[in-house]
């Protein structure tokens, strides 16, 4: 049981490049969600899901895309990394239905040059 | 959702109980009060939820005040691994709402 998986540990941009940072759970969890912290600041949400084909977005949505086709994956997209998307970005789910409480990954940091 | 305050830092002697304190008045009858904790650079680890009533697991206690506009999280023999920051989080629990408002937590240190 891996819990949730988060791909790459680190990563270096330049701006103007695009990638994606890889989510995935084995706890067959309807509910995954993406955040990034940054200094000073509490986690903030980007998008989230409540099931394959169901995304929304959160509190900073802009310049991340997402998208949900299966239950067990979660891709965040960057467009066109800004140095300001330099942040640690984490992945976390939950069943939906019952509330034990938030799975995280072990976070992506990501840096835009 | 409502908001938090929580201290910014605390201190605590290994082998004491850790008790951290979150202030939620604007807090409403159906948002729930949920604990985690983030050791440093990992991501952050579900401690404890609760409503009305006070809850105990294996990691904590968390006690609710009647009013529910306040609760304690209890670590009852704090060890240096508890090192961490804490975060108190409300939030609604109903359908499709799971939109966690995080605040800066407050940061504890269990001292030798």
């Amino acid at each position: 049981n891996a819990g949730v998986t988060q791909t790459p540990k680190f990563q270096v941009l330049k701006t103007g490049q695009s990638m994606t940072l890889q989510c995935a759970q084995d706890m067959n969890h309807e509910y995954m969600s993406w955040y990034r912290q940054d200094p000073g600041m509490g986690l903030r949400l980007i998008h989230y899901s409540v099931g394959a084909g169901i995304t929304d977005q959160g509190e900073v949505p802009n310049g991340y895309n997402v998208s949900r086709s299966t239950t067990e994956d979660f891709p965040l997209r960057l467009l066109s990394a800004a140095p300001s998307q330099t942040s640690v970005y984490f992945c976390a789910s939950s069943y939906r239905d019952r509330d034990y409480g938030y799975t995280f990954g072990s976070g992506t940091r990501l840096t835009v040059v | 959702d409502a908001k938090t305050t929580q201290p910014t830092s605390m201190d605590c002697a290994e082998g004491r109980a850790a008790n951290l304190p979150c202030n939620h008045s604007t807090i409403s009858g159906n948002e729930y009060v949920y604990w985690y904790r983030q050791i440093h650079s990992q991501g952050p680890q579900y401690i404890i939820h609760g409503l009305k009533n006070n809850e105990t697991n294996e990691m904590a206690s968390l006690i609710i005040t009647e009013d529910r506009k306040s609760s304690t999280l209890i670590l009852p023999h704090a060890t240096l691994r508890d090192t961490a920051v804490y975060y108190c989080i409300v939030r609604w629990n109903a359908g499709n709402n799971r939109k966690l408002i995080w605040g800066l937590g407050t940061s504890l240190a269990v001292n030798p």
